[in-house]
């Protein structure tokens, strides 16, 4: 059974604050580990990916963390913005199209 | 980028009939195509996988005679809830994945809300 668990549930922060989301996983086969943007009434939307030969990638304001021994990554977003303001997903996966399992996501509200 | 174009948006039916989703990928060739169902404030969770002229491989508890899915060609796949009641009320989602497709294999479309009275 492939688990990924995603922290917090939750998160409120204020406009300019830095927002930090964990996932944890469990199959050391993985080898691709992204998180997935979805405002309300619209399908996920890659937002940043790491490999696991890289401990982390920036792409803006938005940052991953990936630690491998601790099978576990973060998606930090810098400066956020109330249009950050949405559900993350993590979806661990190995490469080859196989079927994703998404965390349980983490609803994130940037207060003005 | 890859684009899954899906249709209709929002979809209101009466109980008893019948309701076809579609999925389009736009600008790539999906081989592989994916259906999610997504209840309000909960994650994703995947239905049912299809590969581009075989038939599709069902998760566990979803009834594949209710939710029958197609994938004719490498451009396009539907999902026909049948024989819909409201319990079948719900946001859902396709993926899909292929060659062309710079995003590691998936792009999703961008949901059908189906709601069931």
């Amino acid at each position: 059974q492939q688990q990924v668990k995603q922290s917090p549930q939750s998160l409120i922060v204020q406009k300019g604050g830095i927002s930090i989301i964990n996932c944890a996983y469990e199959n050391t086969a993985f080898d691709y580990f992204p998180w997935y943007q979805q405002f309300p009434g619209k399908g996920p939307a890659l937002l940043i990916a790491i490999r696991p030969d890289v401990s982390e990638k920036k792409e803006g304001r938005f940052t991953i963390s990936f630690n491998k021994s601790a099978k576990q990554f973060s998606l930090h977003i810098m400066d956020s913005q109330p249009g950050d303001s949405a559900t993350y997903f993590c979806a661990p996966h190995s490469t080859g199209f196989q079927k994703l399992v998404f965390g349980t996501g983490t609803r994130l509200l940037v207060s003005p | 980028g890859a684009v899954v174009s899906q249709h209709p948006s929002r979809v209101i039916c009466k109980s008893g009939t019948s309701v076809k989703i579609e999925c389009r990928s736009l600008d790539f060739q999906a081989t592989t195509m994916f259906w999610y169902r997504q209840f309000p404030k909960q994650s994703l969770m995947l239905m049912a996988t299809s590969n581009e002229g075989s038939k599709a491989t069902y998760e566990q508890g979803v009834e594949k005679d209710k939710f029958l899915i197609n994938h004719a060609s490498l451009t396009l796949s539907t999902l026909t809830v049948t024989s819909a009641h409201p319990e079948d009320s719900s946001f859902y989602i396709c993926s899909a994945s292929g060659t062309g497709n710079s995003n590691y294999g998936y792009t999703f479309g961008s949901g059908t809300r189906l709601t069931v009275v």
